[in-house]
């Protein structure tokens, strides 16, 4: 069946350090892909997207990396600061059907001064 | 700012007593989801409308319930509560005119506690 997943439950960094969350899906027909941020006690805040056409986007200090071939995802935050501390899931849909987002598990990502 | 507003931020129910949470969205989507998030797992779609369409998720049971009045609210009744229900219930709303990429955006949450 279609899963969403990642690899790793948390993940600990220093700041300052670059950050990696990755994710792997299965659903090949999966055309959009979407980071979200949770932190504790609040809704999930959209962080950044990539289509199925591109292999990597760029932001504000996060970059998102498509790989295609292998089904994975990435999330990577440069120069990583305590506000980045929170759960990452990743959510994948596709073009059939209304917009139904399946989550990944969630990573927690812990940054230590 | 537009945004997606949900009411009360906390709940506290007794055990088969009816509540009802809700949601409020100012970015005028034409759809508006709830989610079901217990701790330390990902949000679980419950059932979403497109516009009037509701659209039930084949696995969302009986006891959970909603209303949209109108385009800007939308409420999740949960009829008889029990103790597995406890959980934070997320409201989410996309503008459902650029699929696939329409973006789901989510409001903060109620969390709900049933004694």
């Amino acid at each position: 069946g279609e899963s969403v997943g990642l690899h790793l439950p948390t993940l600990s960094v220093q700041e300052g350090d670059n950050s990696i969350i990755n994710c792997a899906y299965s659903n090949s027909a999966s055309d959009y892909f979407i980071w979200y941020k949770q932190e504790s006690g609040k809704g999930p805040q959209f962080i950044i997207d990539i289509r199925s056409n591109m292999d990597k986007r760029q932001g504000q200090r996060v970059t998102v990396l498509l790989n295609k071939t292998v089904k994975h995802l990435s999330l990577q935050i440069a120069a990583t600061q305590p506000g980045d501390s929170a759960v990452y899931f990743c959510a994948e849909t596709h073009s059939g059907g209304y917009n139904k987002l399946i989550f990944g598990a969630g990573t927690r990502l812990a940054v230590h001064p | 700012d537009a945004m997606v507003i949900q009411n009360p931020r906390y709940q506290v129910t007794q055990f088969g007593k009816p509540v009802t949470l809700s949601c409020s969205q100012t970015l005028n989507h034409n759809v508006m989801y709830w989610y079901q998030q217990k701790s330390s797992q990902a949000p679980k779609l419950l059932f979403h409308y497109y516009d009037k369409d509701f659209n039930n998720e084949a696995d969302t049971p009986d006891n959970f319930q909603s209303r949209r009045p109108n385009t800007s609210f939308c409420f999740l009744d949960i009829r008889s509560p029990g103790l597995g229900d406890a959980a934070m219930y997320l409201c989410a709303t996309s503008s459902g005119r650029t699929a696939p990429t329409d973006t789901q955006y989510f409001g903060p949450g109620t969390r709900l506690t049933v004694l």
